[in-house]
């Protein structure tokens, strides 16, 4: 039973660049969240989104990030233009459908991203 | 929005000593406390986690107790071993919609 997937493991992209970051829930889950994780600090609270729907997304940034969960394929984070300001670890989490008890979350190895 | 704040940042304890670490948060609505261990370089993995329905919750040598009426929660961790070294992370949810995670303790077990 394959655990939360992300890849790539490692993005390095140039400033102004995209970057396109991807996350397979673990099998039986059908929402993912988005997290931003700065050095040496902690998980900030990007994206909540189920298949084909995104579900809160007050914590992403108005400009250059936008995220989408198709209804086949992986969840995918994507930075328009890139800043070195975006470079940070970036994990992904699933869990199954709340349905009145919030579920636990289980968390991806994460996709770290340098702009150079 | 919630506000969740934790302390120490920073935890050495010899091996075997307990090692306690503390939240606190704002918004009394959050009623879903989970702790998450972080490994260098890893992902973070929960550990253990709490309703607001219950007081306290203990699985083999870890625990967390909350107190809902000063909103502040705790993970307790005992006759701590040097695997036990990683970040720790509290974090608080309402709905589950949204996730705020603490500032980290960095936990350091002296062999």
């Amino acid at each position: 039973n394959a655990g939360v997937m992300q890849n790539p493991r490692h993005l390095v992209r140039r400033r102004g660049q995209e970057a396109r970051l991807r996350c397979s829930p673990m099998k039986g889950h059908s929402h993912v969240y988005w997290y931003r994780q700065l050095p040496e600090e902690g998980l900030k609270f990007m994206v909540y989104l189920q298949k084909e729907n995104i579900i809160d997304e007050s914590g992403m940034p108005k400009e250059r990030f936008s995220a989408e969960f198709p209804k086949e394929g992986p969840s995918i984070l994507r930075i328009q233009q890139v800043v070195r300001g975006d470079s940070a670890a970036y994990f992904c989490a699933s869990s199954p459908r709340n349905t009145g008890v919030i579920p636990k979350q289980f968390f991806g190895p994460g996709t770290r991203l340098t702009v150079l | 929005g919630e506000n969740v704040e934790q302390h120490p940042s920073t935890l050495s304890v010899q091996e075997g000593d307990s090692a306690v670490i503390k939240c606190t948060y704002s918004d009394s609505a959050s009623n879903y406390f989970p702790w998450y261990k972080q490994e260098l370089g890893k992902r973070p993995q929960l550990i253990i986690d709490i309703r607001s329905n219950v007081g306290e919750k203990k699985d083999q040598r870890i625990a967390v107790t909350l107190n809902k009426t000063a909103k502040h929660f705790s993970l307790h961790i005992t006759e701590t071993q040097p695997e036990d070294s990683a970040v720790y992370f509290c974090a608080a949810s309402n709905t589950g919609n949204q996730f705020y995670f603490g500032t980290g303790t960095s936990l350091t077990v002296i062999p």
